[in-house]
């Protein structure tokens, strides 16, 4: 059974940092890894679609790398602002059964 | 606009009732998802359907029903025989390709007293 895991759980930056966010999966055997961004009390934003075959993808100052022989994606997000405060959250879409199995997300405060 | 639509937002029932809560896309996609998120844990799979009229067990559809009647529509039913409802509940879709991102609705909160 994939399991996900983003560590940490919480952290707070200061404004213009780059922001370094960690997913590990226990499975390699994945069609895709997913980054999404939760608001409060609200639901989830696709952000980047990474594909198996892909090593990274961009949109704007966010960046996403997958490495599956080591079971690690990482998203970046250059020079944070008070705007990217948000929950965080990875999926891994298993081969096995296509199921989407989630991480439990970082939260982020960017503190202006 | 194209998107998923959950209503209502807070739904609060006394235990022992059933509740339905509401799920509609119109983005033309043909699978449709419910997820329950609680605090801490990663969000966990209820039922999933990739057509019309077809839906599948997800990793804890105990104490849950649904129907899938109409490609927009998947309503979850919360059953008195779930243990602990008390929850909040997100319903997604997607186009059924392998490589395709999973769209959110704004969830439902469902508080069972």
């Amino acid at each position: 059974k994939q399991e996900v895991t983003q560590i940490p759980a919480a952290l707070s930056v200061p404004e213009g940092e780059n922001l370094v966010l960690n997913c590990s999966f226990t499975d390699s055997a994945i069609y895709n890894l997913q980054w999404f961004r939760q608001d409060p009390g609200k639901g989830l934003t696709s952000l980047l679609l990474i594909q198996s075959s892909q090593r990274e993808q961009t949109s704007g100052r966010l960046n996403a790398s997958l490495d599956k022989s080591s079971g690690r994606s990482t998203l970046y997000i250059a020079a944070s602002q008070p705007g990217d405060s948000a929950t965080y959250l990875c999926a891994a879409k298993s081969i096995n059964d296509y199921k989407l199995s989630f991480g439990a997300g970082t939260t982020v405060t960017v503190r202006a | 606009d194209g998107g998923i639509t959950q209503s209502p937002k807070y739904l609060f029932r006394k235990e022992g009732q059933n509740v339905t809560l509401s799920c509609e896309q119109n983005l033309n996609h043909d699978a449709m998802y419910w997820y329950r998120q609680d605090p801490g844990q990663g969000l966990r799979l209820i039922y999933y359907s990739q057509i019309v009229n077809d839906f599948q067990k997800g990793d804890i559809a105990e104490g849950y029903s649904v129907s899938r009647e109409k490609k927009e529509s998947f309503p979850l039913t919360v059953t008195s025989a779930q243990k602990n409802p008390t929850a909040f509940y997100l319903c997604a879709s997607s186009d059924g390709t392998y490589n395709s991102p999973l769209h959110f609705g704004n969830g439902t909160r469902l508080t069972v007293t």
